[in-house]
């Protein structure tokens, strides 16, 4: 559902190690989810998406894991880089609202070189 | 092909001006989003916009708030009578499609002196 005025949870890995970013979301009617990466002072940046069909889908050092089960959906990185310091963003996007892109509350990835 | 552009990148109004936010979506977007941001909080929906068309305002407060997506020119989300709660970033997305994945603009950053 919408994001609440709630302080970032922090996540912190060292540099070479795997990541991983959890995101709980509301609806079960979700139908689409996207992965942003947000760099302080910039806008939000598409990383990677899965349809409700799908339960993983691969892209370069990501993989993102959809549970529809537990309304779950994870970010998986791989030999986690400097590079990749920044607040990461689920988001959903359920076809009964309207296409309305709602994002979760967001996540600190912390990359310790 | 150019990304989502948004301008100005940051703007200082005083209390009781108005504020006018510009949003270009990427070339052939129809469908243009605008979130607002608090510091360390996720993105907030406001409105949903297709060309001349108001889809979902939800997000948006009933007064001072307006958007607009003509069939010429950028979309505006304007904010009169400004008051200092109204101090964020202002970002705004465009998809080609409903239920498709949305490109971010770098944000406006709004502040109210």
């Amino acid at each position: 559902g919408e994001s609440v005025g709630l302080h970032l949870p922090t996540l912190s890995v060292q540099e070479g190690d795997n990541s991983i970013i959890n995101c709980a979301y509301s609806n079960s009617a979700s139908d689409y989810f996207i992965w942003y990466k947000q760099e302080s002072g910039k806008g939000p940046q598409f990383i990677i998406d899965i349809r409700s069909n799908m339960d993983k889908r691969q892209g370069q050092r990501v993989t993102v894991l959809l549970n529809k089960t537990v309304k779950h959906l994870s970010l998986q990185i791989a030999a986690t880089q400097p590079g990749d310091s920044a607040v990461y963003f689920c988001a959903e996007i359920r076809e009964n609202a309207g296409n309305m892109l709602t994002f979760g509350g967001g996540t600190r990835l912390m990359v310790k070189p | 092909n150019a990304g989502v552009m948004q301008n100005p990148r940051h703007l200082v109004r005083r209390r009781g001006q108005e504020a006018r936010l510009r949003c270009s979506p990427m070339k052939g977007h129809s469908h243009v989003y605008w979130y607002r941001q608090l510091p360390e909080e996720g993105l907030k929906f406001m409105v949903y916009l297709q060309k001349e068309n108001i889809i979902d305002e939800s997000g948006m407060p009933k007064e001072r708030f307006s958007a607009e997506f003509p069939k010429e020119g950028p979309s505006i989300l304007r904010i009169q009578q400004v008051v200092r709660g109204d101090s964020a970033a202002y970002f705004c997305a465009s998809s080609p499609d409903p239920g498709t994945e949305a490109f971010f603009g770098q944000g406006t950053r709004l502040t109210v002196v």
